[in-house]
């Protein structure tokens, strides 16, 4: 049973695309998170949802918008893509919150923009 | 400055050899995260802790607060502990995790 699911694993595509990456988890966690992890394997902090209520949103551009229309899901949508959003994405999720509670990560998106 | 320094970055070891990876923040923190994640690409929590000390199998974890320090240690290490280790730390004043850049450990047999 996967505990956090993201689709696709790989997105190719091309400048100027949209495009959106789904992830479920079958956890009945409350909160969910979006990362990103560029070439040099640095993670960081993109987006987090509680119950379906934005509560993280660092400085991301306006072409990224996450949805999520139940607490089990959180969606990442992308407009106009460009080269430097190449790089792998994880969804996660967590319990309650991030306080002291152990993250739970998807396999990853690796999108490449060409 | 990255608010978590890990160090090394990069470790080779021969199999069976006792390893340390090492991690440092600057900020205040309620929980301190150390995470794996395998040349497939996903991400496992190994330990979350606040303080003291935690062992799972041949891992433990170590954090002094005071220090604002931590550590991983991987006993008899094997080829398949081969992976980046990242700590990741929950700052107190706002719910997220920051991360280290990782530590690609290399065990060879």
């Amino acid at each position: 049973d996967t505990a956090v699911s993201q689709t696709p694993k790989y997105l190719v595509t091309q400048m100027g695309n949209d495009k959106s990456i789904k992830c479920e988890q079958n956890l009945g966690h409350d909160t969910m998170y979006w990362y990103k992890q560029d070439s040099k394997k640095f993670l960081k902090i993109m987006f987090s949802y509680n119950n379906k209520e934005l509560i993280i949103n660092e400085t991301v551009p306006n072409r990224f918008s996450p949805k999520s229309p139940d607490k089990a899901h959180l969606n990442l949508h992308i407009n106009s893509l460009e080269l430097g959003d190449s790089a792998v994405y994880f969804c996660a999720s967590s319990p309650r919150g991030t306080l002291g509670q152990p993250q739970h990560f998807g396999d990853g998106t690796r999108l490449s923009i060409l | 400055k990255n608010e978590v320094e890990q160090s090394p970055q990069n470790l080779t070891a021969q199999e069976g050899e006792f390893i340390t990876i090492n991690c440092s923040y600057s900020v205040g923190i309620s929980a301190l995260h150390w995470l794996q994640q395998h040349p497939g690409g996903g991400i496992v929590s190994l330990f979350m802790l606040s303080s003291g000390k935690k062992k799972h199998g041949r891992l433990i974890a170590t954090i002094n607060i005071q220090e604002k320090h931590s550590s991983l240690h991987i006993t008899a290490s094997h080829p398949r502990d081969s992976a980046v280790y990242i700590c990741a730390v929950e700052e107190t004043s706002g719910s997220r995790l920051t991360f280290g850049e990782g530590t690609q450990l290399t065990v060879n047999p």
